[in-house]
C-alpha cells in the first residue's frame, strides 16, 4: 500500500515571501499521480496543483510550483509571494492509476501567513 | 467545471437517530464516488468507495452496517449513518471524478454532530 508523509505539521511564512511544504511518499509503482490540495477554514477541498509521474517537468500554477524528485519519492510544494489567503491546511495526495481514482492523503501541513 | 454538491452542510441530531448525507455530481456522471471522514486538525480518512450499481467497498475498520452507502445512479451517492452516537460526530466529505484520470472534485462536506 502507498503511504504519504508530510513531516511538517505547521509552517509559517511572512506575507510576500516564499515557503516550501514537504511531501514524501512510498510506492513500488512507476506510473502514478500526485496532488496538492488546499483546505481553508471553510473546509472545502481545493485542488492546487497536480503532477503526472511520467512527466519530468515540474508542474506550475501561477504562484504555486512543485519540485518533483521521482527517485527520491519527494513532491514538495513551493508557494511564492505568499498571500494572506494562502493560509490553510495543505494536503499532499497520491493516486495510483489502477486504483479507480482513489486518493491516499498525507497528514497535512497547516500554513500560517503573517502580515 | 465539474461540481459536486453535498447536502446537508450541517446536521445536529439526537443519539440513536439515522442521518443521510447526499453527494451529487451536478454536471457530470460519476461511476465512482468516495466518502471520507475527517477529524479536527487531521487528514481525510477514506471510508469507502461507492460504485454505481454495485456494493460499496469499505476500508478496513469501517463498519458497513453502521455506514450504509448507496449509489443508485451515476449522479447520486448517499451515506447513511445508522443509529448514530456521539462518537460518530465528525466532518464527512464526498468526492467524485468524471473520468478515470481526472482529479477528484470534492463536495463541501457535512458537519455531523450527535448529541
Amino acid at each position: 500500500a502507498q503511504t504519504v508523509t508530510q513531516s511538517q505539521p505547521e509552517m509559517s511564512v511572512q506575507e510576500a515571501e516564499t515557503v516550501t511544504l514537504s511531501c514524501t511518499y512510498d510506492t513500488s509503482e512507476s506510473d502514478y499521480y500526485l496532488f496538492w490540495y488546499k483546505q481553508p477554514p471553510s473546509r472545502q477541498m481545493i485542488l492546487v496543483i497536480r503532477q503526472e509521474a511520467y512527466k519530468q517537468q515540474n508542474a506550475t500554477e501561477n504562484r504555486f510550483s512543485v519540485n518533483f524528485q521521482k527517485a527520491a519519492k519527494s513532491f514538495s510544494l513551493k508557494i511564492s509571494d505568499s498571500q494572506l489567503g494562502d493560509a490553510a491546511m495543505y494536503f499532499c495526495a497520491y493516486r495510483s492509476p489502477g486504483a479507480g481514482n482513489m486518493l491516499t492523503f498525507g497528514g497535512g501541513t497547516r500554513l500560517m501567513v503573517k502580515p | 467545471g465539474a461540481v459536486v454538491s453535498q447536502h446537508p452542510s450541517r446536521v445536529i441530531c439526537k443519539s440513536g437517530t439515522s442521518v443521510k448525507i447526499e453527494c451529487r455530481s451536478l454536471d457530470f456522471q460519476a461511476t465512482t464516488m468516495f466518502w471520507y471522514r475527517q477529524f479536527p486538525k487531521k487528514s481525510l480518512m477514506l471510508m469507502a468507495t461507492s460504485n454505481e450499481g454495485s456494493k460499496a467497498t469499505y476500508e478496513q475498520g469501517v463498519e458497513k452496517d453502521k455506514f450504509l452507502i448507496n449509489h443508485a445512479s451515476l449522479t447520486l451517492s448517499t451515506l447513511t449513518v445508522t443509529s448514530a452516537h456521539p462518537e460518530d460526530s465528525s466532518f464527512y466529505i464526498c468526492s467524485a471524478s468524471d473520468q478515470l484520470n481526472q482529479p477528484q472534485h470534492f463536495g463541501d462536506g457535512t458537519r455531523l454532530s450527535i448529541l
